[in-house]
């Protein structure tokens, strides 16, 4: 669900490392899940989608793996460049909604 | 191909001013269409989403209205700011049966 007063969470990593950010959710009727990318003063930008009947996704570089069992979806970014620095959003889609469920959003900064 | 428009860009307006944030999409019929706001450093808040024309949800009392005249054109108004108002507004839409949003560029509004 939405998380609007909190600060995000940051995320630090060395170029050329791979990062991971996680994301959490609780609701089992959700079928569909994103990630966003948004870059300072954008707004946010797909980056890679999965359907609740996958467990891995593979896009450029990036990999979405989600685990039903205890709710959980993770974006991986692999070697890491000064360009992924942004604000990642994890987001739902709860069957039979209308509108999609965003979760806090993870900072992540990129170290040279 | 479909695209959305969102102006202006930035806008600073005084307390007490009138507000009008317009968003369109191109290329596409009968849009889902929505307004988020996100403070700086913060996460998405929804305010409000439309599944047809005339059709308002509300997803948190406020001091903003929106409305939906035309298919693909969805409006965000105020008739008199407050400096709780200032943050960055976004627009997204997504075609009837299908999950992930598409959003507009942002605009960044400052109420002073």
């Amino acid at each position: 669900g939405e998380s609007v007063g909190l600060h995000l969470p940051t995320l630090s990593v060395q170029e050329g490392d791979n990062s991971i950010i996680n994301c959490a959710y609780s609701n089992s009727a959700s079928d569909y899940f994103i990630w966003y990318k948004q870059e300072s003063g954008k707004g946010p930008q797909f980056i890679i989608d999965i359907r609740s009947n996958m467990d891995k996704r593979q896009g450029q570089r990036v990999t979405v793996l989600l685990n039903k069992t205890v709710k959980h979806l993770s974006l991986q970014i692999a070697a890491t460049q000064p360009g992924d620095s942004a604000v990642y959003f994890c987001a739902e889609n709860i069957q039979g909604d209308y509108k999609l469920s965003f979760g806090a959003g993870t900072t992540v900064t990129v170290r040279a | 191909s479909q695209t959305i428009h969102q102006w202006p860009a930035t806008l600073v307006q005084p307390v007490g001013s009138p507000l009008s944030l317009e968003c369109t999409v191109e290329g596409t019929s009968n849009p889902n269409l929505y307004w988020y706001r996100q403070a700086a450093g913060r996460g998405l808040q929804l305010l409000f989403y439309s599944v047809g024309i005339g059709q308002i949800s509300s997803e948190v009392p406020q001091n903003l209205s929106a409305s939906r005249p035309q298919d693909r054109q969805f409006i965000l108004s105020s008739k008199k700011l407050l400096l709780s108002d200032s943050g960055f507004y976004l627009c997204a839409w997504r075609s009837a049966g299908h999950y992930g949003y598409t959003f507009g560029s942002g605009t960044r509004l400052t109420v002073v």
